[in-house]
């Protein structure tokens, strides 16, 4: 099926360790995002890339590390998880730069850190 | 740095009653103004783009405006459902960098 998928849906796992959040696009498009969603914050970009091979920090990159290698995929890996990390993490894609295209997003992962 | 507020942060209204959501930003150098729809434990979802040189859009009973320099933007949604219930939020692209409102939490009551 075309469009955002994020996985896993759910994670829970403890301080320290290492973790990584999986984005896939079926479109194509040549802009990806990572937002988390917190309440009292609303969703803050934490990294985002124009292409294949170009990443750049938005908002809150601290303790978070991106690739993309390939167009479609763009995972978000925590090195060494925080509480302060527990969030809804979520991934979205846009065809081009420019004012006229909408962004459209996967339906996120929960992530909990104990 | 931009700002993005919303008003108000919840709504409770009546099946049929017409509304407004207000979003207000404060940095008027934007390339656009996206309304996106949220539902509990899922994504968000595009409802509406204007452009910077854009006044508003429409789609079915939504329409939106937005005024650059006044820093502000309106989402009217005509005769509510039921299913129009969800989270509204408002988003501001500047450059690369979108930033979001908190988001106007809608009931629309039977």
């Amino acid at each position: 099926d075309a469009g955002i998928t994020q996985s896993p849906r759910y994670k829970i796992t403890e301080t320290g360790r290492q973790v990584t959040l999986m984005c896939h696009q079926t479109w194509s498009h040549s802009y990806m995002f990572w937002y988390r969603q917190d309440l009292g914050h609303g969703l803050r970009l934490i990294y985002y890339s124009a292409a294949a091979d170009i990443t750049d920090k938005g908002e809150v990159p601290d303790g978070y590390v991106v690739s993309r290698s390939k167009t479609e995929n763009f995972p978000l890996t925590l090195e060494s998880a925080t509480r302060s990390q527990t969030s809804v993490y979520f991934c979205a894609s846009m065809s081009v730069g420019g004012s006229n295209q909408p962004q459209h997003f996967g339906d996120g992962t929960r992530l909990s850190i104990l | 740095k931009q700002e993005v507020t919303q008003i108000p942060a919840a709504l409770s209204v009546p099946e049929g009653e017409n509304l407004v959501l207000n979003c207000s930003f404060t940095d008027s150098a934007i390339y656009n103004l996206q309304w996106f729809r949220q539902d509990p434990g899922k994504g968000l979802t595009s409802l509406l783009l204007i452009q910077s040189s854009q006044r508003e859009q429409t789609s079915g009973r939504l329409n939106a405006s937005l005024d650059k320099s006044s820093g502000r933007s309106t989402l009217y949604i005509a005769a509510s459902q039921p299913g129009d219930s969800a989270t509204y939020l408002c988003a501001v692209l500047k450059g690369q960098n979108f930033v979001f409102g908190p988001g106007t939490r809608l009931s629309v009551l039977p």
